[in-house]
């Protein structure tokens, strides 16, 4: 079975330009969510969505927004780069909300300069 | 919100010995905990998961151990292989999941 692939794998912007990325959960898996990894860091969760809705959202400010979509795969984008958004995006899939594993994809790596 | 450390940052051991990687979380109400594995260019990996209502869960070498006493849980791999070289983090649920900032595991052959 194929696990959560998440595309570009990497991408290199400039400050002020916008970038999406984009996710497709394991399939059967409803819920999706997003994760930022600095260098040396351990993942800091941005959002959640269940069932195309906005389940959670963490410390992040408005430039950050996602979506899903009736197939369950998702999109991030971010708006106005700074070069502090450099870093790994991770997108996690699981079957529901709440106690349930997180499995992630293999990233995407942002480079702002 | 929930602070998740880790002990140690980095843990070198030699190859064949047993591993052991702790974690602390501060909220006791905290009923669920994963410990995951992330090699170099990669996303964490699944390692093993554990409930409140537990305090010990095997797998395939691996153990988790879970004191909720002292809010600790601790991952142990037996017979530490080169491959398990990685940064093994703690993640603790709450109204989302809260990561550690990782152990870097070192095996020497």
């Amino acid at each position: 079975d194929a696990g959560v692939t998440q595309s570009p794998t990497h991408l290199i912007k400039t400050r002020g330009q916008q970038v999406t990325l984009r996710c497709s959960p394991i399939s059967g898996h409803k819920s999706v969510s997003w994760y930022q990894q600095v260098l040396g860091q351990g993942p800091q969760f941005i959002f959640q969505y269940y069932e195309k809705e906005e389940r959670g959202r963490g410390n992040f400010p408005d430039r950050f927004s996602a979506r899903q979509f009736p197939n369950y795969s998702s999109e991030l984008n971010v708006n106005a780069l700074l070069l502090g958004d450099s870093a790994l995006y991770l997108c996690a899939s699981s079957l529901k909300t709440g106690n349930s594993p997180l499995h992630f994809g293999n990233g995407t790596r942002l480079t702002v300069t | 919100g929930e602070s998740v450390g880790l002990h140690l940052p980095t843990l070198s051991v030699q190859e064949g010995d047993n591993s052991i990687i702790n974690c602390a979380y501060s909220n006791s109400a905290s009923d669920y905990f994963i410990w995951y594995k992330q090699e170099s260019g990669k996303g964490p990996q699944f390692i093993i998961d554990i409930r409140s209502n537990m305090d010990k869960r095997q797998g395939q070498r691996v153990t988790v151990l879970l004191n909720k006493t002292v809010k600790h849980l601790s991952l142990q791999i037996a017979a530490t292989q080169p491959g398990d070289s990685a940064v093994y983090f703690c993640a603790v649920s709450g109204n989302q999941f809260y990561f550690g900032t990782g152990t870097s595991l070192t095996v020497i052959p």
